[in-house]
């Protein structure tokens, strides 16, 4: 069973502050990794993705994968109201011709102003 | 980013009716749709994944006869939910992936809501 974990929260943060959501995973042979943002009776909007260990920025988020620990975080920094959502962590690894992806069941992110 | 399109948004059907939802990738090709479905306060669950001129390949646990899957093209793929029934009731979206760079990142639709009466 490929397996993708979060902490489903609601985790939550004062405007301004950094949010940091965290996400295991479970195969080893998985590939590429990705953050959604997911607003309520909404679709979910690709955030970030990343490919290599380290950290990946993108104006207010970084991305950090640590494949060893088989671990990957989305930091938010100054965040908003707006940012409250959840959030979530896809895993994908390669079957035949496709990316298979294994999403996690989301972390709810509330900003209080 | 790439843009997909979903139709109907939002469908209310009679038990044991069909209903037909498309996908369209707008701006690019996709190599592969995936269709999933999302209960309230729930996770996305993928049904099935298919590739253009293939058979989809469903998820353990999802009934192929009763949620048939047509990629006719690379931008157009179609899920028909047969005979629906109110636990069918439920957030249905489409994703769409591409090469573009190595990089296969995957980009959703906006979602159909079913409510079967």
């Amino acid at each position: 069973q490929k397996e993708v974990e979060q902490n489903s929260g609601p985790l939550s943060v004062p405007e301004g502050a950094i949010a940091s959501l965290n996400c295991t995973y479970s195969d080893r042979g998985s590939q590429s990794f990705f953050w959604y943002r997911q607003y309520s009776g909404k679709s979910p909007e690709l955030i970030m993705f990343i490919y290599s260990n380290g950290d990946k920025e993108d104006g207010r988020f970084t991305a950090q994968l640590n494949k060893a620990s088989q671990y990957v975080s989305l930091l938010i920094r100054d965040s908003q109201p707006s940012d409250s959502a959840t959030y979530l962590c896809a895993v994908k690894r390669r079957s035949g011709g496709s990316y298979i992806p294994t999403f996690g069941r989301g972390t709810s992110l509330i900003v209080h102003p | 980013g790439a843009v997909v399109s979903q139709h109907p948004s939002r469908v209310i059907c009679k038990s044991g009716t069909s209903v037909k939802i498309e996908c369209r990738s707008l701006d690019f090709q996709a190599t592969t749709m995936f269709w999933y479905r999302q209960f309230p306060k729930q996770s996305l669950m993928l049904m099935a994944t298919s590739n253009e001129g293939s058979k989809a390949t469903y998820e353990q646990g999802v009934e192929k006869d009763k949620f048939l899957i047509n990629h006719a093209s690379l931008t157009l793929s179609t899920l028909t939910v047969t005979s629906a029934h109110p636990e069918d009731s439920s957030f249905y979206i489409c994703s769409a992936t591409f090469t573009a760079s190595g990089s296969y990142e995957q980009y959703f639709g906006p979602g159909t809501r079913l409510t079967v009466t």
